[in-house]
């Protein structure tokens, strides 16, 4: 599926570099996530974005800082990170003017490594 | 907050034979119960889901079933193939909430 396309699939950083994760949505959704994937955890939840507003910031690190400059454009700025911030990042959206509670649709992850 | 619990972490069956993975949750307000296939380098893909107002739904050979009184759901996939084999995500929402709490994934692996 290329509803939701993630760039860069991989990315190897120290911890003193910025970087910048891309997620770009064709659906026509309003509701943009982004995701942690780390070995054996479940998905945790970073932020969430209706309508280009944040509505739900899980107690996420500042050196992690979203952006959603439209419905279908999601960043994740990334500085100072930590070797433990090493993790699969992944995007999703969903409907936003439903509500809460509808499918929300992944992009396939950007892999990200802290040196 | 929510939490969801998923059982096994790892299921292996035969090509042909059934698969039931298990869930159980901890809100009784959560009303909306995705199930998620996540293949090798790719993200997670939504399989089926259902809402609190119903207690099956089928879609070819997945089904999933819902007990609210028990707070638990499962997934049924029938006569597996080994296209079948991926990690499984349960998860389980709130009414009106964008928040999805997952569980901790199932491997399985179906063997031909």
């Amino acid at each position: 599926e290329t509803g939701v396309t993630q760039t860069p699939r991989h990315l190897v950083m120290g911890m003193t570099n910025k970087k910048s994760l891309k997620c770009e949505q064709h659906l026509g959704h309003n509701a943009m996530y982004w995701y942690k994937q780390s070995a054996k955890k479940p998905l945790e939840l970073m932020f969430v974005y209706n309508f280009k507003e944040q509505t739900e910031n899980n107690s996420v690190p500042s050196r992690f800082s979203p952006e959603c400059p439209n419905s279908s454009h999601l960043f994740l700025h990334l500085h100072t990170l930590q070797p433990e911030d090493s993790a699969l990042y992944l995007c999703a959206s969903s409907q936003g003017d439903r509500g809460g509670n509808q499918p929300q649709h992944f992009g396939d992850g950007t892999r990200l490594s802290i040196l | 907050g929510e939490n969801v619990e998923q059982h096994p972490s790892t299921l292996s069956v035969q090509e042909g034979d059934s698969a039931v993975i298990k869930c159980t949750y901890s809100d009784s307000a959560s009303n909306y119960f995705p199930w998620y296939k996540q293949e090798l380098g790719k993200g997670p893909q939504l399989i089926i889901d259902i809402r609190s107002n119903v207690g099956e739904k089928k879609d070819q050979r997945i089904a999933v079933t819902l007990n609210k009184t028990a707070k638990h759901f499962s997934l049924h996939i029938t006569e597996t193939q080994p296209e079948d084999s991926a990690v499984y995500f349960c998860a389980a929402s709130e009414n009106s909430s964008y928040k999805l709490i997952f569980g901790s994934g199932t491997r399985l692996l179906v063997r031909p």
